[in-house]
Order: C-alpha cells, then structure tokens, then sequence
C-alpha cells in the first residue's frame, strides 16, 4: 500500500537558520508531489508541487525552494528562516487521474524564533 | 483562475444538533469537488469527494455533501454531530490540469 512520510513532526529553528524538510512516498511511482504551508486562519497555501525529477512549480515568490532529486522524494528548503516562515508544512502526493484527490503526510510544525 | 469560498470560519454547535458547513466555488465546466478533515496536529484526510453522477454523497461516519451546480455550491452536512466530529474541515475544487485548490477551512467545534 502507498504510505508518505514527512519529518520532522515539529522544528525550532532561529531566525536566519536553514531548514531542510523531508517528504517521502512509498509504494507508488512517478507521483505528483506537493508542498502546503498552512497558517492559522490562512487555510492552505500552495508552495510548489512537482510532476516529475527535477521538476518543479513554485506558485508563490518566498524565501523557500524546492527540490525532487528522486522519483519518491521531495524537499523544501530555505538558505535563511524568517519569522514569517512559521506555520504548518504539509506534503501531499496524487498519481493518475485528478478525480482521487491527495493523500497528505502528517505535517511539520515550523516554529522560528 | 479557480476559488473556494468557505463562508464560516468558527461553526460551534451543540453535540447531537445538525450542523451544515458551505462551501461555495467558481464555476467551471468540470469539476471535481472534495472535503478534507483536518484533527489538530495531523495531516488532512479525505473525507469525501464528488466526481459526477448522484449528486449526494456520503462519508462513511455520517457527513453527507450536495453538488449544487446552478448554486457552485458543495455544503457539508451532518444530522447530528458527536464531539469526535471537533476538527477543521476544508473544501477544495479541481478542474483541469491544476493542483487542488483549497477554502480557507471552516472550525467545528461541538460542545458537550
């Protein structure tokens, strides 16, 4: 069966620290890979999602980048953390047509201070 | 470029009460339309979708949601909710090649 594991579950980090989240699916080949951040009362923000290695979509301008350097492998990084860059990051993947929905990973909770 | 519109934020309602939670999106030839529960700290999970056919569908713990074409509505219902049901729920519309697009979730809280 197809499982995604996101990591970590919960991060501190200082403002003008990297950051490196990790999301990883199994079971499935050549999904499409998405990132959200979710803050509170914002609902969820599209941040990139990619259809294939080394293809990326970057929906909003920010201090982060995205990378898929494997088929089931995906991360969102940053060179330097903002306080603004707080909040709730979900991963999600999709495969075939759009009508089954996405299956999200359980989340990263991104605190910076 | 397609939208979702959940008209509540914050719905408290009574344990045993029906509750209705809407959601409005842009009209567009086709769509595909779901509802994701969010329960704190967790990952969102498909609660149920709409792809044609009947437009009443139901989720296996007693939400239901109608497909409203004239309307581009897709409001969530339940006859009566349980305090397992505290959680936030989200809309979302896809239509064409794009990614889902979400509402900005709606907060259920059931009170005892």
């Amino acid at each position: 069966s197809q499982t995604i594991h996101q990591w970590p579950a919960t991060l501190v980090q200082p403002v003008g620290s990297p950051l490196s989240l990790e999301c990883t699916v199994e079971g499935t080949s050549n999904p499409n890979l998405y990132w959200y951040r979710q803050a509170a009362g914002r609902g969820l923000q599209l941040l990139f999602y990619s259809v294939g290695i080394g293809q990326i979509s970057s929906e909003v301008p920010q201090n982060l980048s995205a990378s898929r350097p494997q088929d089931r492998q995906f991360i969102l990084s940053s060179k330097k953390l903002l306080l603004s860059d707080s909040g709730f990051y979900l991963c999600a993947w999709s495969v075939g047509p759009r009508k089954d929905g996405y299956t999200f990973g359980s989340g990263t909770r991104l605190t910076v201070v | 470029a397609q939208s979702v519109t959940q008209l509540d934020s914050q719905v408290p309602v009574f344990e045993e009460a029906p509750v209705e939670l809407r959601c409005n999106y842009s009209s567009s030839v086709s769509v595909y339309l779901f509802w994701y529960v969010q329960y704190p700290n967790q990952g969102l999970q498909l609660l149920l979708k709409y792809l044609s056919g009947s437009t009443l569908v139901e989720s296996i713990n007693g939400f239901e949601a109608e497909f409203n074409k004239s309307q581009t509505s897709f409001h969530l219902r339940k006859p009566s909710v349980h305090i397992s049901d505290t959680a936030e729920y989200f809309c979302a519309v896809n239509s064409g090649n794009t990614p889902l697009v979400f509402g900005k979730g709606t907060r259920l809280s059931v009170i005892a």
